[in-house]
Order: structure tokens, then sequence, then C-alpha cells
């Protein structure tokens, strides 16, 4: 059982450059999110998809795309890069929204320079 | 992957004691917790979590601590062993609105 896989682990991007994000689960999880983790900051929500079919603008979604492919697929797009999308970003998902465990995939570094 | 974290406080602790992370969460109408482990280069892994109905839950090793009158939750490992040192972040969750995340702690365990 892999949970919660996500491509690629590393990228390095240069300004303005576009590249995507590929998140899947195989817990047949409802909800899926996007997150960013800076230094010494919590996790902050991108996007998220309470169900198949819907996306919705979290916290921080300035300069990101999502795309809900289908209710394992959940992928992050930059359309062009910027030097502060420098971060780890971290697909997850939970059974459904409010009051559910959300569990992560392990993260994928991207550098914007 | 170069390990997130770099400025959080550091709890440093002797192999074999107890430690003890605290949280301050910031709604009082949160009524879902959990602990998460993150260790360098990971993502976050569950540890524990525990509802506002209750005040304490324990797990294998682990003890979670809610004290809702002062917002404040608390992670409780015994025995703690090297392969304890991570960062350990608190999440919050009114249900229906999205979780909030804390910064985190570093556990250190020193030989």
């Amino acid at each position: 059982n892999a949970g919660v896989t996500q491509t690629p682990k590393f990228q390095v991007l240069k300004t303005g450059q576009s590249m995507t994000l590929q998140c899947a689960q195989d817990m047949n999880h409802n909800s899926m999110y996007w997150y960013r983790q800076d230094p010494g900051m919590g996790l902050r929500l991108i996007y998220y998809s309470a169900s198949e079919g819907t996306t919705d603008k979290g916290e921080v979604p300035n300069g990101y795309n999502v795309s809900r492919l289908n209710k394992r697929e959940f992928s992050l797009r930059l359309e062009s890069a910027a030097p502060s999308q420098t971060s780890v970003y971290f697909c997850a998902s939970s059974e459904g929204t409010g009051g559910y465990t959300i569990y992560f995939g392990e993260g994928s570094w991207l550098t914007v320079v | 992957g170069e390990s997130v974290g770099l400025h959080l406080p550091t709890l440093s602790v002797q192999e074999g004691d107890n430690s003890i992370i605290n949280c301050a969460y910031s709604n009082s109408a949160s009524d879902y917790f959990i602990w998460y482990k993150q260790e360098s280069g990971k993502g976050p892994q569950f540890i524990i979590d525990i509802r506002s109905n209750m005040d304490k839950r324990q797990g294998q090793r682990v003890t979670v601590l809610l004290n809702k009158t002062v917002k404040h939750l608390s992670l409780q490992i015994a025995a703690t062993q090297p392969g304890d040192s991570a960062v350990y972040f608190c999440a919050e969750n009114n249900y229906g609105q999205n979780f909030v995340f804390g910064p985190g702690t570093r556990l250190s365990v020193l030989p």
C-alpha cells in the first residue's frame, strides 16, 4: 500500500518556466490537498479538492493551478515559476474534509532560480 | 533534500528520558487535533489524534493531552529513542474548515 505518491522528488526550474507536480493516492480518499512548507513556517494550503470534480483555493493559491484528474490523482501546476515558489510541496489526502486525518506524500523539493 | 524548519525551537532530551512537546492552538472552536512527526527529507507522518470531547489519549509510547481552557496541546513520548529525533508539529481542525498547522518543534535525542 503506497499511500500518497508524488513526483518528481526534486526539480530545479528557471524563472518563468512551467511544470506540473503529480500526485496519486491509493486509499480511495475523497479529498486531496496541495501544501507548501517553508522554513520556520507551518504547512500552508495551496489548493484542495473536497471531492472528485471540485477544486477550491486555499491560503496561498496565487501562481498555481490544480486539476483533479480523477478520484486518485490531483496535480499542481506552476505556469510561470518565480523564486518565491522555491519550497517543499506536499500532496495529501483524507477520507473527507473536516475532522478526518490527512495523510501526506513524501514531498517534492522545488528550486526556482 | 534540504531540511525545512531551520529556525524551529529545539528540545534536547537524553535517550531513555521522557519528552514533552507543546503546542498552543489558535481557534477555540477547533474540535480535532493531530500530532505529526516529520523526519528530515520526508513527509509528515501521523502519530496520534484527539477530539475535543477527550482530554487525553494514549498510543504506543505516546500520549496526547488536550487542555481546551487554555487552548494547549501536548505530546508526551515515553522512553525517547534516537529514532524519535524529528520535527513534531500539531494540526488543529474546526469541522468543515481546513487544518491549521503549527511550525513545529525539533526534538533532538542525545546519546
